[in-house]
């Protein structure tokens, strides 16, 4: 499968501890993405980049939060000092970036913060 | 920023009956639109987009959607829904000047009855 993929997929962890997200894109992709989806929401964007650099960062991604693409390959995404209320499904998308603008994601890594 | 509205979020149907899913963004700059489907259990997948030209497309499964710049709507329709449509379906808008960030719809989940 060549697709988009994410780990772990799922996550529990106690309120106060560090966790660490995975994502491999697309093989040929130079462009990744982060959202977070709650429940009955749709994905709201978290930040991209283009091949290692973070180009843009929401306001949602809070001093907690930080996000890695250091070879411009997999992507990490790593939330410090969990709270409650980051409890969500963390999706990962990638794409070629111009000319087709579609964004191929991943199953998502549903996090809960106990 | 982009606002997108999916009024319903809940579509009961009769299979073979005819659906529509409204999607209504909120900025009259030029867009980019999609509509991504999620089944139980699976990731987002692109079911059809529009990025120019006829502003009628379809999918490969009977879907389709018509761009209204006036009305700033991307409604998604299917003539027959089958059993297998059910899922739950997102509308995304980028703009032409970031469209690195897709701005979601909250999602409405069709449910095809026998």
């Amino acid at each position: 499968d060549t697709g988009v993929s994410q780990n772990p997929r799922h996550k529990i962890t106690k309120r106060g501890q560090n966790v660490t997200f995975r994502c491999d894109p697309i093989s040929e992709h130079n462009r990744l993405y982060w959202y977070r989806q709650t429940l009955g929401q749709g994905p709201e964007f978290l930040t991209y980049f283009q091949n290692e650099a973070q180009l843009e960062k929401s306001r949602l991604l809070s001093d907690r939060f930080s996000a890695e693409r250091p070879k411009g390959s997999f992507s990490t995404l790593e939330i410090q000092r969990t709270e409650q209320g980051d409890s969500a499904m963390y999706l990962c998308a990638s794409s070629l970036g111009t000319g087709d603008y579609e964004q191929y994601f991943g199953p998502g890594t549903r996090l809960t913060v106990t | 920023a982009q606002s997108v509205t999916q009024l319903d979020s809940q579509v009961p149907v009769f299979e073979e009956a005819p659906v529509e899913l409204r999607c209504n963004y909120s900025s009259s700059v030029s867009v980019y639109l999609f509509w991504y489907v999620q089944y139980p259990n699976q990731g987002l997948q692109l079911l059809l987009k529009y990025l120019s030209g006829s502003t009628l497309v379809e999918s490969i499964n009977g879907f389709e959607a018509e761009f209204n710049k006036s009305q700033t709507s991307f409604h998604l329709r299917k003539p027959s829904v089958h059993i297998s449509d059910t899922a739950e379906y997102f509308c995304a808008v980028s703009d032409h000047g970031n469209f690195n960030k897709f701005y979601f719809g909250s999602g409405t989940k069709l449910n095809v009855k026998p």
